[in-house]
């Protein structure tokens, strides 16, 4: 069975910190393909980023980097110089490799990221 | 390029009664599923799609059902809805690959009474 988990419930930071949140992932495949979503206070859930199990470059993408470290199970999130646009609950999921279709797409239950002006 | 549409946004039922959240999309994705988001739980698969005329159950599919009788719609019927029930549904598409990440129609809050 595998498992996401992600400890913080809620964060709040004052706007311009820097701000991680954790993702702490079990499977017992040697292939898989973790992501994490964004649900802005909005509702809509928004795609965000997806890395496989063979690939533990870090990624940049402006504000926005990803450390996935497989020694350790886990798959963080770093916002840099936080924004009140980026208050939102964001969810890391997890997926076996191989097979057809996401049914076994394993979500953890979210943190709710508060940016205070 | 309109993605992933539900209708309705917001629905309000009372015990007992029946309905039908509608989702569609247009990006020719095979796998088409449904899932309920309710506080500190995260989302839950209810029922998913892999093609055209193939469902199966997810993790809590008791009180609804599903069909998929083409690839662009997978409504979601709830058979006599429950207070239980009340939580936000949202729709999902992807291609059938694993690595291949979702696609959410914007929600449904349904309440019932």
């Amino acid at each position: 069975a595998q498992k996401v988990t992600q400890a913080q419930t809620e964060i709040s930071v004052v706007e311009k910190e820097d701000v991680t949140l954790d993702c702490v992932y079990e499977t017992r495949d040697t292939t898989y393909y973790l992501f994490w979503y964004k649900q802005p206070p909005s509702g809509e859930l928004v795609f965000l980023i997806r890395r496989n199990s063979f690939d533990e470059q870090n990624e940049i993408s402006g504000r926005y980097s990803w450390n996935f470290q497989k020694s350790t199970s886990s798959f963080n999130f770093t916002i840099t110089a936080s924004q009140v646009v980026d208050s939102a609950v964001y969810f890391c999921a997890l997926s076996p490799g191989g097979g057809f279709g996401n049914e076994k797409l394993t979500f953890g239950t979210g943190t709710r990221l508060t940016i205070i002006p | 390029n309109a993605g992933v549409t539900q209708t309705p946004k917001f629905q309000v039922l009372k015990t007992g009664q029946s309905m039908t959240l509608q989702c569609a999309q247009d990006m020719n994705h095979e796998y088409m599923s449904w899932y309920r988001q309710d506080p500190g739980m995260g989302l839950r698969l209810i029922h998913y799609s892999v093609g055209a005329g193939i469902t199966d159950q997810g993790e809590v599919p008791n009180g609804y059902n599903v069909s998929r009788s083409t690839t662009e719609d997978f409504p979601l019927r709830l058979l006599s809805a429950a207070p239980s029930q009340t939580s936000v549904y949202f729709c999902a598409s992807s291609y059938g690959q694993r690595n291949s990440p979702l696609h959410f129609g914007n929600g449904t809050r349904l309440t019932v009474t």
